[in-house]
């Protein structure tokens, strides 16, 4: 059974930083392409970025709202993805979720921007 | 950066049919698009539906059925049950990065 399971969330103030984890099961992580989704309360989702299979090159590519705050990293010994957040802005308020770019997804981690 | 659209809202009967429509503000959707279609309900995470224009989850109910049509990607509807009321967003894939849709709710009345 494929599990996606987000961690690392919670409340950070504006300026912060964060690092949101996606540890993984049931596939092959190394051949797998990885992404990360958000969703602000209340409205659509955004996608983030993803990040390729080292085989594919391990290449990363960013949406241009987040290109420079947000870096995507992963560890295919650990099965885990990483999502790194810097300088966080109270826009940023939003659960986060990882997928298999993008087919199956995990629950999400509420991240809250507030001082 | 693309703009992806997709119907506010559209509301269906139970056992009619509804057209989901997905476009594309850079032209026509096509298939090198990779068309995804995803279904979310109130207080759960998305689930993939519809991958690379009409290609269905282990999970995808019969009812549901992916298509590019005039220059826009679909997800048809047929035969709408109660369950099936959520909210419904298109992905569409460029070089070096995926865009979302606003979202579609669908209302099964």
């Amino acid at each position: 059974e494929v599990q996606l399971v987000e961690s690392g969330g919670g409340l950070v103030k504006p300026g912060g930083s964060l690092r949101l984890s996606c540890v993984t099961s049931g596939f092959k992580f190394v051949h797998k392409w990885m992404g990360w989704v958000r969703q602000t309360p209340g409205k659509g989702l955004e996608w983030i970025g993803r990040i390729k299979s080292r085989s594919d090159g391990g290449t990363r590519d960013y949406a241009e709202a987040g290109r420079g705050r947000f870096t995507i990293s992963r560890d295919d010994s650990r099965n885990t993805v990483y999502l790194q957040i810097n300088s966080l802005r109270t826009d940023d308020t939003a659960i986060y979720y990882c997928n298999t770019d993008p087919r199956d997804w995990g629950q999400g981690t509420l991240v809250t921007v507030s001082s | 950066q693309a703009v992806v659209t997709q119907e506010p809202s559209l509301t269906v009967s139970p056992g009619g049919t509804v057209t989901l429509t997905c476009g594309a503000s850079t032209g026509p959707v096509t298939s090198d698009h990779y068309p995804y279609w995803f279904q979310q309900k109130p207080g759960q995470a998305p689930r993939t539906l519809i991958y690379d224009t009409n290609n269905k989850q282990s999970w995808t109910p019969a009812r549901f059925s992916g298509s590019l049509l005039g220059g826009k990607a679909t997800l048809t509807l047929s035969g709408a049950q109660p369950e099936d009321e959520a909210d419904y967003y298109c992905l569409l894939s460029y070089s070096g990065a995926r865009v979302f849709g606003g979202g579609t709710k669908v209302t099964v009345l």
